[in-house]
């Protein structure tokens, strides 16, 4: 086990429904992320949060709302997605928020979220 | 643009074989250059990672490969196992932010 646990592991939605991903880190880091896996695609960074604050957004359309409401848990609200989001989402958690000490360093992965949009 | 690029996408090697998997990048400002192994239905994990101020390192099977002037970086796995199966992927970071590549599906045979 990594210390990252999310939750659900599979979840398939209509486009118009409205769910959500959670993930929670054991770790006591300070920075979680979320990552989206697409099939033959490079990971994608989506967003950064260090000590509960939002510090990256990366382009990601609003359909896909984080929350972080302490340093150990980190949601993604879905609504109304398209099919081609349809991926593995995952979540990372690192001891601090990477940069900030000047080097780059070590991300925790979860099992990831498998998400499927009919 | 792809910031890091991977080859092969695939790879098959038989039981005590040499598994290579290469990395090119652009940036000359990379200050981190880890390799990430992930199994079927589980997130990647961190397998072995380089800095630039040394050509190679190695921890027990696994080497990283490190050329600077060319800008590559490359993963060797000595004597591979059925239990290497894996999708391996390389990444180069910078100021905190990962740049993944597109990674590879590595087969062992027995």
């Amino acid at each position: 086990e990594t210390g990252v646990t999310q939750t659900p592991r599979h979840l398939v939605m209509g486009m118009t429904n409205k769910k959500s991903l959670k993930c929670e880190q054991h770790l006591g880091h300070n920075a979680m992320y979320w990552y989206k896996q697409s099939a033959k695609k490079p990971l994608e960074l989506m967003f950064v949060y260090s000590l509960e604050e939002r510090v990256e957004n990366n382009s990601v359309p609003s359909r896909f709302s984080p929350e972080c409401p302490n340093s150990s848990h980190l949601f993604l609200h879905l609504h109304t997605l398209q099919p081609e989001d349809s991926a593995l989402y995952l979540c990372a958690s690192s001891q601090d928020r990477m940069g900030t000490s000047g080097r780059t360093g070590e991300l925790f992965f979860g099992e990831g979220s498998r998400l499927t949009v009919l | 643009q792809q910031q890091v690029k991977q080859s092969p996408q695939s790879l098959i090697v038989q039981k005590g074989g040499i598994s290579i998997i290469n990395c090119a990048y652009e940036n000359t400002a990379f200050d981190y250059f880890p390799w990430y192994q992930q199994f079927p239905g589980k997130g990647p994990a961190l397998l072995i990672a380089i800095r630039p101020d040394v050509s190679e390192k190695k921890e027990g099977r696994f080497t990283i490969s490190f050329n600077k002037s060319a800008k590559q970086f490359s993963l060797h796995i000595m004597d591979s196992q059925p239990g290497d199966s894996a999708t391996y992927f390389c990444a180069a970071g910078v100021l905190g932010r990962l740049y993944f590549g597109r990674g590879t599906q590595l087969t062992v045979w027995p």
